[in-house]
């Protein structure tokens, strides 16, 4: 296995169009989740899944944000109506849980840069 | 307010020095847990530690050790003998008893050679 992956890397859009970014977990991991990377700044947390169930979505910036998981594999980050405020690094990381603890260790993907134009 | 404090924005040392990265938390649940992170300039975030807040024993592993201090709601991360390849942005982070994550802001280290 080769880690998490992130597709695409890159995406460059015009303001007003929509965006999907892709992420591939780790295949035993059943705990994924998104962040929002912006310069200088700490990974910012948006939304976790374990296997399909979305189970805190509270923190998705905005109603134009929606994230699944429709297998309990994969999981796809939207986003509608992009923004310029939405340039970002989209990252995504996954683990499995250990014990009691809420969130373990996660491994995290290269990322997708997203500039709105 | 943050709920992740990291104080120091860049720090430069000369390689063999020690460093000293500092974290302060904010949290009302007893039961939480504590990470660092490491992002080195390919990007990738790695994972370093984690530590749930009923242990407070200090941890070392090679040249990186963990000062967990619940008094003063700290978890301070040294590294020994500092490398060049050290240089990177750590971050602290907390997760609560719920279902969310708070990263600082991080702390960028360069290692002098």
């Amino acid at each position: 296995d080769t880690g998490v992956s992130q597709d695409p890397r890159h995406k460059i859009t015009k303001r007003g169009q929509n965006v999907t970014f892709r992420c591939d977990p780790i295949s035993e991991h059943n705990r994924l989740y998104w962040y929002r990377q912006t310069l200088g700044q700490g990974p910012e947390f948006l939304t976790y899944f374990q296997n399909e169930a979305q189970l805190e979505k509270s923190r998705l910036l905005s109603d134009r944000f929606s994230a699944e998981r429709p297998k309990g594999s994969f999981s796809t980050l939207e986003i509608q109506r992009t923004e310029q405020g939405d340039s970002a690094m989209y990252l995504c990381a996954s683990s499995v849980p250990k014990g009691l603890a809420p969130h373990n260790e996660q491994f995290f993907g290269p990322g997708t840069r997203l500039t709105v134009l | 307010a943050q709920k992740v404090t990291q104080a120091q924005t860049e720090i430069s040392v000369v390689e063999k020095e020690d460093v000293t990265l500092d974290c302060v938390y904010e949290t009302r649940d007893t039961t939480y847990y504590l990470f660092w992170y490491k992002q080195p300039p390919s990007g990738e975030l790695v994972f370093l530690i984690r530590r749930n807040s009923f242990d407070e024993q200090n941890e070392i592993s090679g040249r990186y050790s963990w000062n967990f201090q619940k008094s003063t709601s700290s978890f301070n991360f040294t590294i020994t003998a500092s490398q060049v390849v050290d240089s990177a942005v750590y971050f602290c982070a907390l997760s609560e008893a719920g279902n969310q994550f708070y990263f600082g802001t991080g702390t960028s280290l360069t290692v002098i050679p």
